[in-house]
């Protein structure tokens, strides 16, 4: 069974670092893109970013770039999203999904809740 | 970036109503046009991919249609468990932008 299971809730302080994994597991991890979808309290969701853990190509979206890091680990199936310096506005819910032939997520994590306060 | 609008941004129909919700892009992405539904609290769920092809598993009382800047998804006979957030997203260029989505609910 084709699954992304993610890392569990954060509760951070602003200024901390943090990092959220990505677990894939019943496909061939390193030849999907994976992408990650942020959702801020009662809103929608904006795309990120995504990157291509066979060999870490990403791409990001302007408004975030330079404000997170996209990175994978093919060998153990993971992607990660990572922050340096976490502000009150990246309190959020976020996603990774399988980017499936480059014009659909068809795979989605459960989400991971981050809490900066 | 190609920006993505949908209407209306709410809806309120009954169960065996018939709905389109509509998207529109900034500029035309051909038919790189998908649609999710999330329900609260859940991850979003892949519907339509490439403007009408219907993912494994869904529905066929969904379908979506368009190309160029405009689609629809259309939602034949609503059922209880349709009421959701919708929302439409361009796969055309990077980044690929959802639409605010539109919302909805039992009237």
């Amino acid at each position: 069974e084709v699954q992304l299971v993610q890392s569990g809730a954060e509760v951070k302080k602003p200024g901390e670092p943090l990092k959220i994994s990505c677990k894939g597991s019943g496909f061939k991890f390193s030849t999907y893109w994976i992408g990650w979808v942020r959702q801020m309290p009662g809103k929608g969701l904006e795309w990120m970013g995504v990157i291509y853990p066979n060999d870490s190509d990403t791409a990001y979206h302007p408004s975030f770039q330079g404000q997170i890091t996209i990175s994978a680990d093919k060998s153990l199936s993971t992607a990660y999203l990572q922050w340096s310096s976490l502000k009150a506005s990246d309190s959020a819910i976020y996603y990774c999904a399988r980017d499936s032939a480059g014009n659909r997520f068809d795979r989605w994590g459960q989400g991971t809740q981050v809490i900066v306060s | 970036d190609i920006q993505m609008t949908q209407s209306p941004s709410s809806l309120s129909a009954s169960v065996g109503d018939r709905v389109t919700i509509t998207c529109r892009a900034s500029q035309s992405i051909g038919n790189y046009l998908t649609w999710y539904q999330q329900k609260p609290g859940k991850a979003p769920r892949l519907l339509i991919f490439v403007a009408s092809t219907l993912q494994s598993g869904v529905p066929s009382r969904f379908s979506g249609a368009g190309s160029g800047t405009d689609f629809t998804l259309t939602i034949n006979s609503l059922q209880p468990d349709d009421f959701a957030t919708y929302y439409c997203q361009q796969t055309y260029r990077v980044p690929h932008n959802f639409g605010p989505g539109t919302t909805l609910d039992i009237k």
